[in-house]
């Protein structure tokens, strides 16, 4: 079985923080893929990147940094100098390759509050 | 560009009524989803299309049915609403493959009172 844990249910931080949202995933297969989505208040999820699990490069896009460390089955998100856009929640998802139906598997979503 | 539409934003049903989402999709996607959200739940998966007239029950398909008679098509079928379908339903929808993304729609804010 897959599952996929966001530990820290709600961040608060104050404009131009760096913040970190952590992904900590479990799955017993050797080929996946992980994504993470944010989700502003208007609520349509937007996809934001998608890592394969052979691929273990850092990637940085503008502000925002991924972390992916198959040692730890972590895929840990970074947004340098917070804005008070980037309030949203954010979800780290998991697909499999291999059985079937690849119905991807979210974690509950980390609430991410930028202050101004 | 991409785009998944649910037929309404917000919806206000009441207890015992069977209520109809509709979600469309205009990339020509394989896969379509329906998921509910709650506070600290995250997405539950309802059901899943892989393709017209096929459909996989998801995490929590009870009380749901789905229809998907047309590829951009999927409908979400309370067959009799109750106050805890109460919820934000998404539907989203993907290109064939385990490394494709996800399209979601906007959600429809669905109270049942």
């Amino acid at each position: 079985a897959q599952k996929v844990t966001q530990a820290q249910t709600e961040i608060s931080v104050v404009e131009k923080e760096d913040v970190t949202l952590d992904c900590v995933y479990e799955t017993r297969d050797t080929t996946y893929y992980l994504f993470w989505y944010k989700q502003p208040p208007s609520g349509e999820l937007v996809f934001l990147i998608r890592r394969n699990s052979f691929d273990e490069q850092n990637e940085i896009s503008g502000r925002y940094s991924w972390n992916f460390q198959k040692s730890t089955s972590s895929f840990n998100f970074t947004i340098t100098a917070s804005q008070v856009v980037d309030s949203a929640v954010y979800f780290c998802a998991l697909r499999r390759v291999s059985g079937g139906s690849y119905i991807p598997t979210f974690g509950r979503g980390t609430s991410l509050i930028v202050h101004p | 560009d991409v785009k998944v539409t649910q037929s309404s934003r917000y919806l206000v049903k009441r207890t015992g009524e069977k209520v109809f989402l509709e979600c469309v999709q205009d990339m020509d996607h394989e896969n379509m989803f329906w998921y509910r959200q709650d506070p600290g739940l995250g997405l539950r998966l309802i059901y899943f299309s892989y393709d017209v007239k096929m459909k996989e029950k998801g995490d929590i398909p009870e009380g749901y049915s789905v229809s998907r008679e047309k590829k951009e098509r999927f409908s979400l079928i309370l067959e009799s609403a109750s106050t805890n379908q109460t919820s934000m339903y998404l539907c989203a929808s993907s290109i064939q493959g385990s490394h494709q993304p996800q399209h979601f729609g906007d959600g429809t804010r669905l109270s049942i009172l």
